[in-house]
């Protein structure tokens, strides 16, 4: 059962564009949501987060959006830059709970 | 300061054959988690230690998974019995009490022939 769901495998997008990458949640207890990237042949690093008393966190050239009513999370990356070229998971929780969920990813692809 | 190890960072093994799977989490991380990564696939959870507490095994693919997190540190994931869908690379992630944000290792990827 797979709680979290990152529908689109890959995004291409040119550089300067802005880049939305989209997640969805099944689960309500969720309360936490996490953006990690990947590169090839390293581990996951975290990159942003929101709690659910927020509707958007900016951090920089990121931005998370969270809506509790859909059960939706994006993220938006201006301008995008081809070192953000990676796979980007979503992953979500329950705080007070460290089980985290994570969704199968959505490989961007930012071209100069 | 030092982040999450792991090692080795490749194993390629026999079909059959035990293979463990060592992790360092950041000093001070009560949480400990493995994770894998088949080809093409998201991270599969697959159990999860915090504190002294029993671990939650319930990611585990079958009963030739196992994991040991020695003095509350070190984590050993062992697979007995390899099979070539064990292939992927598996990694290990720590958190602190003060927050779910986890901190992964670089993985170590496991081939299995």
């Amino acid at each position: 059962d797979q709680q979290v769901k990152q529908n689109s495998p890959s995004l291409s997008v040119q550089e300067g564009r802005i880049s939305i990458l989209n997640c969805d949640y099944t689960n309500s207890m969720f309360d936490y949501f996490l953006w990690y990237k990947k590169y090839p042949a390293e581990g996951p690093t975290f990159l942003i987060s929101i709690s659910s008393i927020k509707d958007k966190n900016e951090d920089g050239r990121f931005t998370v959006f969270l809506n509790k009513s859909a059960k939706h999370l994006s993220l938006h990356i201006v301008p995008s830059q081809p070192g953000d070229s990676a796979v980007y998971f979503c992953a979500a929780s329950a705080l007070g709970n460290n089980d985290m969920r994570f969704g199968a990813g959505t490989r961007l692809t930012v071209k100069p | 300061g030092a982040g999450v190890s792991q090692s080795p960072s490749n194993k390629v093994t026999e079909k059959g054959k035990d293979v463990e799977l060592r992790c360092d989490p950041i000093s001070g991380h009560t949480a400990l988690y493995w994770y894998r990564q088949s080809l093409g696939q998201g991270l599969e959870f697959l159990i999860y230690f915090q504190g002294n507490s029993a671990p939650d095994k319930s990611g585990l693919p079958s009963d030739r998974f196992s994991a040991e997190r020695t003095g509350g540190s070190v984590s050993t994931l062992t697979i007995q019995r390899t099979q070539q869908e064990d292939s992927a690379v598996y990694l290990c992630a720590s958190s602190s009490q003060r927050g779910p944000t986890q901190y992964f290792g670089p993985g170590t990827r496991l081939t299995v022939l």
